[in-house]
């Protein structure tokens, strides 16, 4: 089964730094890659996604960067902030039919 | 309030019982797609419907079983329940429309067996 492979598994930023969250595909025929991100007690929710004729999309603190002779992609989060603590998903179409397989997430704190 | 609804919200019941969760798409959206998600585990992939119909399936256990109703209403049945059961459920729902893969996931429902 395709697979997508995130890293790393936890990260701690300090607050005003960067957050960088990394991952990586395997099927070339994916045209989609979202990041959604999850409080806890909440379900996920889509962040910010970009298909693969760009390299780069950003939404104000957060920006997606797209390799595609790599096969990964990775979500910076700039001037990060304690309520951007949360677990993050990147995930990729699979399969046909809009089915989304997600990464194991990454855990992200903030400190003050 | 994503316009998935999911109920119940919480559910403690115990091994070899037999739960129901119910999942409301938001309004326009066909399709409906369950997620199980265990402690400090990703999203796995269980089912997807779409208009009533199964369109794919994942790693989803024989004693697990699920539905879309013809008022695009779906609910999942989990069956003989096992501790390891225990676990996030997450419903998500789509226009399914080619190129459109933007979910939206309900706040999930969590399953204790005890």
């Amino acid at each position: 089964q395709q697979q997508v492979k995130q890293s790393p598994q936890s990260l701690i930023v300090q607050k005003g730094g960067i957050s960088i969250i990394n991952c990586a595909y395997e099927n070339t025929a994916f045209d989609y890659f979202p990041w959604y991100q999850q409080f806890p007690g909440k379900g996920p929710a889509l962040l910010i996604a970009i298909r693969p004729d760009v390299s780069e999309k950003k939404e104000g603190r957060f920006t997606i960067s797209f390799n595609k002779s790599a096969k990964q992609f990775s979500l910076h989060i700039m001037d990060s902030q304690p309520g951007d603590s949360a677990t993050y998903f990147c995930a990729a179409p699979s399969g046909g039919y809009n089915k989304l397989i997600f990464g194991a997430g990454t855990r992200l704190a903030v400190h003050p | 309030d994503s316009g998935v609804t999911q109920t119940p919200k919480h559910l403690i019941t115990a091994t070899g019982q037999r739960v129901t969760l119910r999942c409301s798409p938001r309004s326009g959206d066909l399709s409906v797609y369950w997620y199980q998600q265990s402690l400090d585990q990703g999203l796995q992939f269980l089912i997807q419907y779409y208009n009533g119909e199964e369109r794919a399936k994942g790693n989803i256990l024989e004693r697990f079983s699920a539905q879309q109703f013809p008022d695009l209403h779906s609910e999942l049945n989990l069956s003989s329940l096992e501790l390891g059961d225990s676990a996030l459920y997450f419903c998500a729902s789509s226009v399914d429309r080619a190129g459109n893969y933007g979910y939206t996931f309900g706040s999930g429902t969590r399953l204790t067996v005890v």
